[in-house]
């Protein structure tokens, strides 16, 4: 069975406070994705990252940027220098390598930032 | 190239009506997802096909929901009869298996609320 969690269910922070989100994920799965969606106040899903269980290379994009440790089963999202734009609510996911990938979702963390 | 549709986005109905919810996934797209978010339950996968067939509807809470994929670029999922647990965000997603990709992209969702 897959699991995602994701124990901080709300943040608050103030613009330009650097903020890390995280998530730990158990699997039996060898190899697998994780990934980050953001579900801002509209309510659209959207795809931020996807990371394969194999490289463990940590990304960076833009103000953004994830640490994935596979020692720990965590993937980590840190959002650098946050604006107001970044208040959403952020959900980690991950699926198996293979045809399907059937997302098993966190909880969702919500991000607050206020001017 | 435009994104995953879903109509209507907005649904408000009577106990006992049936409910069609429509999603047009992205073109060239050879898997179709359907979620439900609810704040009691999170995003739930409830089914998806793969080239238009039904793979694994076992998130399908009751015989009450039911999907069809008629061809490659139109889902539907029917509600029948409505009941207001039902009430949530329906998400449709599509995703291409290639290896490149493996990401599912979501619809902005149909909010569904049941009198």
């Amino acid at each position: 069975a897959q699991k995602v969690t994701q124990a901080q269910t709300e943040i608050s922070v103030v613009e330009k406070e650097d903020v890390t989100l995280d998530c730990v994920y158990e699997t039996r799965d060898t190899t697998y994705y994780l990934f980050w969606y953001k579900q801002p106040p509209s309510g659209e899903l959207v795809f931020l990252i996807r990371r394969n269980s194999f490289d463990e290379q940590n990304e960076i994009s833009g103000r953004y940027s994830w640490n994935f440790q596979k020692s720990t089963s965590s993937f980590n999202f840190t959002i650098t220098a946050s604006q107001v734009v970044d208040s959403a609510v952020y959900f980690c996911a991950l699926s198996p390598v293979n045809a399907g990938n059937m997302l098993t979702f966190g909880g969702g963390t919500r991000l607050m930032v206020k001017p | 190239d435009a994104g995953v549709i879903q109509s209507p986005r907005h649904e408000v109905t009577e106990m006992g009506q049936e409910v069609t919810l429509r999603c047009k996934p992205i073109s060239g797209h050879d898997y179709l997802f359907w979620y439900r978010q609810t704040m009691m339950r999170g995003l739930e996968l409830l089914i998806y096909f793969n080239n238009n067939v039904p793979i694994d509807d076992s998130g399908m809470p009751e015989d009450r929901f039911s999907a069809k994929m008629p061809n490659a670029s139109f889902s539907t999922l029917k509600i029948q009869p409505s009941e207001p647990r039902d009430s949530a965000v329906y998400f449709c997603a599509s995703g291409d298996s290639g290896p490149s990709t493996d990401t599912q992209y979501f619809g902005p969702g149909t909010r569904l609320t049941v009198l």
